[in-house]
């Protein structure tokens, strides 16, 4: 099946800081997903990008799709953007329409 | 709030035991989708279901079984319980499969004993 592989696995901010992640992926795909899990442990939906760039207040994020990446940023750092921040991604193989996750990058702000 | 409810929130049961956990899609959603998420495995998809239809099945134990009811929710039953088996296990919709963008529900947290 398809691999998703994200980077860094942990990340420690300062308060205002800016930060870039990356999720890198095997194959080709139809859709991409960036979620935030919140230390409650809700998904949030952050982009569905599978092509292209997109901004959100502090957050963009960019899906090279030939190149088989995603960079998500976060600008401005604040300590209400600590949790996990997971890229997941459809195969575009027929038939498949599950999302497959990436392991997480950890962020931890710190005041 | 992403408009997919579950319920319970909580669940804590013994080994052996069997649970049902209930998903309420998003309004007009015609597809569900479980996943577990344990500490050992991640995020991993476990079935999926379309307008009624089992669509497509994951990494799911033959002990573990759901459904698609008309009104379009949809539950997960697990039985013969395990240490193993607990986790967070989250419902999932989407409105159609050629976008296919998917809204998740707060989750169940199951506790086996």
């Amino acid at each position: 099946g398809i691999q998703v592989e994200q980077s860094p696995p942990d990340l420690i901010l300062q308060e205002g800081a800016n930060s870039t992640l990356r999720c890198n992926f095997s194959d080709s795909v139809n859709n991409l997903q960036w979620f935030h899990q919140n230390p409650w442990g809700q998904l949030i939906n952050l982009f569905y990008i599978p092509s292209g760039t997109k901004q959100n207040g502090r957050l963009s994020a960019t899906t090279v799709a030939t190149e088989r990446y995603s960079l998500l940023y976060i600008s401005s750092s604040q300590t209400t953007d600590s949790g996990v921040y997971f890229c997941a991604v459809t195969y575009s193989g027929a038939g498949s329409y599950q999302l497959t996750f990436g392991k997480g990058t950890k962020l931890s702000v710190i005041p | 709030d992403s408009g997919v409810t579950q319920t319970p929130k909580h669940l804590i049961t013994a080994t052996g035991q069997r649970v049902t956990l209930r998903c309420s899609p998003r309004s007009g959603d015609l597809s569900v989708y479980w996943y577990q998420q344990s500490l050992d495995q991640g995020l991993q998809f476990l079935i999926q279901y379309y307008n009624g239809e089992e669509r497509a099945k994951g990494n799911i134990l033959e002990r573990f079984s759901a459904q698609q009811f008309p009104d379009l929710h949809s539950e997960l039953n697990l039985s013969s319980l395990e240490l193993g088996d607990s986790a967070l296990y989250f419902c999932a919709s989407s409105a159609d499969l050629a976008r296919n963008e998917q809204f998740f529900g707060p989750g169940t947290r199951l506790t086996v004993l």
